[in-house]
């Protein structure tokens, strides 16, 4: 079965540049989610979007921005980045609530490295 | 505010036994979604179960089994006949099921679980 696809899937970046995190969700889902995991951490929820509305806000810098396009693919994108950003980013996505089950399935993450 | 509890930071079981691990929450939601996730060392998150706040009956999947008990706050994880290949980072999480949209989930701290044979 099709999965959460993740672009790239390593990152490495130098302090105060940029950095744009790619996902493409399952087939039909048409919501998706960001999380930040943090070396030896548990993933800590950054945004959501559903139909390309922003849906939830948890922590996400405001050196960060995501959106969601037509096709429901999502971008998160990065700047001013600082080591504390070396993480591994998970996207999610999911079907709407009401539209069945709608748990959220993980991609393989994007391992981004600051140095 | 939601929580996740999760009391065993590491576990040592021998192949082929059963194995518990424990997830408690606090939550002032009046629906909630509650989830487990595995994560090998290689990293994915991989979804195993899940238990909505309104079910009746416990939710299983395979050698998943979620023990939700509501009135106690808990929702353990139980795998049956332990296999080497479930050894991995187990994380619990919760949602809030009582508003629209997509809400973000709340994960614990996980368990360490390590098959041994």
């Amino acid at each position: 079965a099709a999965g959460v696809i993740q672009s790239p899937r390593h990152l490495i970046k130098e302090k105060r540049e940029t950095a744009t995190l790619k996902c493409y969700p399952i087939p039909r889902h048409d919501t998706v989610y960001w999380y930040q995991q943090g070396p030896g951490q548990d993933p800590q929820f950054l945004i959501s979007f559903y139909e390309k509305m922003q849906s939830d806000k948890g922590s996400i810098p405001d050196r960060f921005s995501a959106q969601q396009f037509s096709d429901y693919h999502s971008e998160l994108n990065m700047s001013s980045l600082e080591l504390g950003d070396s993480a591994l980013y998970f996207c999610a996505s999911s079907l709407e609530r009401g539209q069945g089950d709608y748990e959220q399935y993980f991609g393989p993450g994007t391992r981004l490295t600051v140095t | 505010a939601q929580k996740i509890t999760q009391t065993q930071p590491g576990m040592f079981v021998q192949e082929k036994e059963a194995v518990t691990l424990d997830c408690t929450y606090d939550t002032s939601d009046p629906s909630y979604g509650l989830f487990w996730y595995k994560q090998p060392s290689s990293g994915e998150m991989i979804f195993l179960i899940y238990q909505g706040s309104y079910d009746q009956q416990n939710a299983t999947e395979g050698r998943y089994s979620l023990n939700f008990q509501k009135a106690r706050k808990s929702a353990n994880l139980v795998i049956s006949a332990s296999q080497l290949g479930d050894s991995a980072m187990y994380f619990c999480a919760m949602r809030d099921d009582s508003g629209g949209g997509a809400d973000g989930l709340t994960f614990g701290k996980g368990t360490h679980l390590i098959i041994q044979p």
